[in-house]
C-alpha cells in the first residue's frame, strides 16, 4: 500500500512569506506527527494529532507555526512570516496508535529553504 | 527531559568488517526504543522497536539489543548497501513524540 506522502518535495520562499506544507498519511492511521530535521541532526518533534485534534503541540517553536487536520486524514503545516532559521526538512509521520506498538512511519519530507 | 546520544558520529567500515553502533538514553519511563535507517534525501525508514531490557531483534545483517541505559545496533559482515545514517529514538510513557539522537553515519567500502 501507499506510504506517507508529502508535498511539495521542495519549497523555496523569501523571508517574511507564508508557506503551507501538506502531509497525506497512510490510510487508516489515526495518529499524525510533524517533525523538523536540520542538517546533521535527528528529527525534532513539532506536533502530534490524534484524529482531528492536536493532542500535543509542545514542540512548536513559536506562534508563527500552526498545523491543522480538519477531517482526521490530510494535515497542513502552516508557517507565517518565515525566517531564514526555519530552513530545514519538515517530516511527517503516521501511526495506528492506541496499541503497544506505536511505530511511526515517515514520509520523504519537504525541504524548505527561506532566502 | 528525555535525551538520546549516539556514537560514533561517523563510522567507516570495509565490506565484511562487523561493528556496533551505540545509543545511550535517559528517559523517565521507556515506552519503546526505535531504530531507523535514513538514506540521503529520504525520510527515516523503520527498522526495529525494543520495549524492555534484554530484548533483541534481528533483520538480515542487523541485530538490535537493549539495556536499561543503552541500545546497540550490531552490523554483521556489512555490505556497501548498508551505508546510511542510523537513527535511534525513544518514546516516553505518556507521550507519543519520539526523541531522536543525531545519528551515526555509516559508510561501508567495497
Amino acid at each position: 500500500g501507499a506510504g506517507v506522502s508529502q508535498t511539495p518535495s521542495n519549497k523555496v520562499t523569501e523571508k517574511g512569506k507564508y508557506v503551507e506544507l501538506r502531509c497525506d498519511p497512510i490510510s487508516g492511521h489515526t495518529a499524525l506527527y510533524w517533525y523538523r530535521q536540520s542538517l546533521g541532526q535527528g528529527p525534532e518533534f513539532l506536533i502530534y494529532f490524534q484524529g482531528t485534534g492536536a493532542a500535543d503541540d509542545s514542540g512548536l517553536p513559536n506562534d508563527r507555526f500552526f498545523a491543522v487536520r480538519p477531517e482526521g486524514s490530510v494535515s497542513t503545516l502552516k508557517i507565517q512570516r518565515t525566517e531564514r532559521g526555519d530552513s530545514a526538512v519538515y517530516l511527517c509521520a503516521s501511526s495506528l496508535a492506541g496499541g503497544p506498538s506505536d511505530t511511526q512511519y515517515f514520509g520523504p519530507g519537504t525541504r524548505l529553504t527561506v532566502l | 527531559e528525555d535525551q538520546v546520544t549516539q556514537s560514533p558520529e561517523a563510522l567507516r567500515l570495509q565490506e565484511g568488517e562487523s561493528s556496533s553502533l551505540n545509543c545511550s538514553y535517559t528517559v523517565s519511563g521507556l515506552r519503546g526504543l526505535f531504530w531507523y535507517r535514513q538514506d540521503p534525501g529520504k525520510g527515516p525508514e523503520f527498522l526495529f522497536t525494543l520495549y524492555s531490557a534484554g530484548e533483541e531483534k534481528e533483520k538480515e545483517r542487523l541485530k538490535a539489543t537493549l539495556t536499561k541505559k543503552e541500545s546497540f545496533l550490531h552490523i554483521t559482515a556489512p555490505k556497501p548497501e548498508d551505508s546510511a545514517t542510523y537513527l535511534c529514538a525513544v518514546q516516553d510513557t505518556g507521550r507519543r513524540a519520539l526523541t531522536f539522537g543525531s545519528g551515526t553515519r555509516l559508510q561501508v567500502q567495497p
